[in-house]
């Protein structure tokens, strides 16, 4: 099986802007969840989507976003970037029901300056 | 709310020595469930082992192993005959599954420098 796939790899985008990250998870996972992270913070919870619903948010203003397609694929968007948002964002898949260990994916580098 | 707290930032270990991470966490659940997850510096995050919160008996998997003590809400992964390849970030993770979805906690990660 495919592991879970991230696209892009890496992002440079300037203030202000805006960005979108992909994630595809692996075949039969309907669970995908977003994660931020930076040095010292860890990995901090963005947001889970199970079957094209929102299950589960973290404390993220609400610039950040995202959705589920009807194949598990999943989108996070980022508007009116800021600096504080350069991190690594990982995307991790899962069942989705039970204990669902998490896969994650390689991760998409985002740079803003 | 349950906090994961790995108050080592940075270990190094020499190649063939055995090393301990530790993991502390805080809960009012009793049935969870507990990583250990490794992130080489390639970046993409594998787990490592996972415990079962209602399991007295400890994981283990190969080198890997932990002690878990429930009462002291303690989570440490030990690596026994350390290689190379285990130079990554370590990170401890607690999840606890409710009402139809379920929450992850990640610890903020040991760095762990295996020395030839």
């Amino acid at each position: 099986k495919a592991g879970v796939t991230q696209t892009p790899r890496y992002l440079i985008k300037t203030r202000g802007q805006q960005v979108t990250l992909s994630c595809s998870p692996i075949s039969g996972h309907r669970s995908v969840s977003w994660y931020q992270q930076t040095p010292g913070q860890g990995l901090q919870f963005l947001f889970e989507y199970f079957s094209e619903t929102q299950r589960n948010k973290g404390n993220f203003p609400g610039r950040f976003s995202g959705r589920q397609f009807s194949n598990s694929r999943s989108e996070m968007n980022v508007s009116t970037l800021e600096l504080g948002d350069s991190a690594l964002y990982l995307c991790a898949s899962s069942l989705g029901q039970g204990l669902s260990e998490q896969y994650f994916g390689p991760g998409t580098r985002l740079t803003v300056t | 709310a349950q906090t994961v707290t790995q108050s080592q930032p940075e270990m190094s270990v020499q190649e063939a020595e055995t090393v301990t991470l530790s993991c502390t966490y805080d809960t009012s659940e009793n049935n969870y469930y507990l990583f250990w997850y490794k992130q080489p510096p390639s970046r993409q995050m594998i787990l490592v082992i996972r415990q079962e919160a209602y399991k007295q008996q400890n994981a283990t998997e190969n080198r890997f192993s932990v002690n878990f003590q429930k009462a002291a809400k303690s989570f440490s992964l030990k690596i026994s005959d350390s290689q190379l390849g285990d130079t990554a970030m370590y990170f401890c993770a607690f999840m606890k599954s409710y009402s139809g979805t379920y929450k992850y906690i990640f610890g903020t990660g040991t760095r762990l420098k295996v020395l030839a």
